[in-house]
């Protein structure tokens, strides 16, 4: 049973390009998270998605970030117009379903640079 | 709102030392406890966990003890590796509060031969 797969691991993006990282939860897993670690600091949640829905995005900077997760395929975190400051790790995390989930299964992150 | 304060690194220690690293939390509701640990250039691994007061959470030698009254989780082991070298997280989880986990900002633990 594979764990939570994130691409690319690492992207480099010249400031004002867009950045798209992928996220494929566990089997069976239908909530998605992405956080954020800037260096030399923890995770910060950003969103929590279900299939085809945004239930919590609170943690989401108001512009340039945007998240899907579709019936289809892999969950989608898009930077448009990156500045330096975006360069940070980037981390997806999966839980099954059900009301209520105690544990979150994270992905290897993807490591972004903005140059 | 829900936080996580962790103490703060690099902690170093010489091989076969006891390790502590002090969590405290604050949080609304009865939340989930959970140590992580990230090994350089990966991601986050579950090392333990706890879901209510009293609970003990131990693996590979970590324990850590989810105490209610003190407001705490702190990680213990009796004898570290070099193996063990990495940055650990404490964070919590609060279902009724939101499904996403809050986290410290990691401690750093560096372990000499």
């Amino acid at each position: 049973n594979a764990g939570v797969m994130q691409n690319p691991r690492h992207l480099v993006r010249r400031r004002g390009q867009e950045a798209r990282l992928r996220c494929s939860p566990m089997k069976g897993h239908s909530h998605v998270y992405w956080y954020r670690q800037l260096p030399e600091e923890g995770l910060k949640f950003m969103v929590y998605l279900q299939k085809e829905n945004i239930i919590d995005e609170s943690g989401m900077p108001k512009e340039r970030f945007s998240a899907e997760f579709p019936k289809e395929g892999p969950s989608i975190l898009r930077i448009q117009q990156v500045v330096r400051g975006d360069s940070a790790a980037y981390f997806c995390a999966s839980s099954p379903p059900g009301s209520r989930s105690y544990e979150q299964y994270f992905g290897p992150g993807t490591r972004l640079t903005v140059t | 709102g829900n936080s996580v304060t962790q103490m703060e690194g690099p902690v170093t220690l010489s091989e076969e030392a006891f390790l502590t690293i002090n969590c405290t939390y604050t949080a609304t509701g009865y939340p989930s406890l959970f140590w992580y640990v990230q090994y350089p250039g990966e991601g986050l691994q579950l090392l333990l966990k706890a879901t209510k007061a009293d609970d003990k959470g131990s693996n590979k030698g970590f324990e850590a003890t989810y105490r209610k009254e003190t407001t705490s989780f702190h990680l213990e082991k009796g004898s570290v590796q070099v193996s063990d070298s990495a940055v650990y997280f404490c964070a919590l989880s609060d279902p009724d509060y939101g499904q996403n986990f809050v986290f410290g900002p990691g401690t750093r633990l560096s372990v000499l031969p």
